[in-house]
């Protein structure tokens, strides 16, 4: 089983603090994301990266960041962090590159900036 | 520009039978993606459809129209544990996955 792991399930941040999001995958997967739910909206995507070192902006990468150091591990980077911040965030994992293949998802962070 | 759309929310009776729509507008198609989110919960795959007509998995049925744009998840024989958010999405020229704001579905008893 593909396991994605993220590293807070909740997090309570202060506005101006630089917050750091790390997400796991196990499987060797190229493809990783990162998303932001909000109530009544889709999933957003805010950046991926097709490979190690490589990283693409999404629809909403402002006031984000991300790292990919290792296959394994994707990190998202908020610099500065505000209240519109707020939110869940998701990462997920692919393992094709074109291809059609499921992503797979991290339980989750819920991010709370006050 | 591209856009997913399903109802908020459903309401449905435990042991009944529920369809879930999603029309799509996209720049490109390269299939269509169920995930089911339970609350506070990560999405997890249900289906994925790329050719015209029905899948049948089980319990859950999704069936696709490329030429309307649109999609269907069906539930059948629902249990209490099928209250959940079903989530819609499609795979663009880009494969880049557009997702609708999923559809909130409530069981009672």
């Amino acid at each position: 089983d593909v396991k994605v792991t993220q590293s807070s399930r909740y997090l309570v941040k202060r506005t101006g603090e630089k917050v750091f999001l790390e997400c796991v995958q196990d499987m060797d997967h190229e493809n990783m994301f990162w998303y932001r739910q909000d109530p009544g909206l889709g999933l957003r995507l805010i950046y991926f990266s097709y490979d190690v070192k490589m990283k693409e902006k999404g629809d909403i990468p402002e006031g984000y960041s991300v790292s990919r150091e290792k296959k394994e591990r994707f990190s998202l980077i908020l610099e500065s962090a505000s209240t519109n911040q707020t939110s869940m965030y998701l990462c997920a994992s692919r393992l094709a590159g074109e291809g059609t293949d499921t992503q797979y998802f991290g339980p989750g962070t819920r991010l709370t900036v006050l | 520009g591209q856009n997913i759309d399903q109802p908020t929310e459903m309401t449905a009776t435990e042991g009944a039978i529920v369809q879930i729509n999603c029309t799509y507008q996209t720049s490109g198609f390269n299939g269509l993606f169920w995930y089911q989110q339970h609350a506070g919960e990560a999405p997890t795959f249900l289906s994925y459809n790329v050719l015209d007509g029905l899948e049948e998995k089980g319990r859950f049925s999704s069936f696709l129209s490329r030429s309307k744009g649109y999609s269907y998840l069906l539930l059948k024989e629902l249990q209490m544990k099928d209250s959940a958010s079903y989530l819609c999405a499609v795979m663009d020229s880009n494969y880049q996955l557009i997702w609708g704001a999923g559809t909130k579905l409530i069981i009672k008893p």
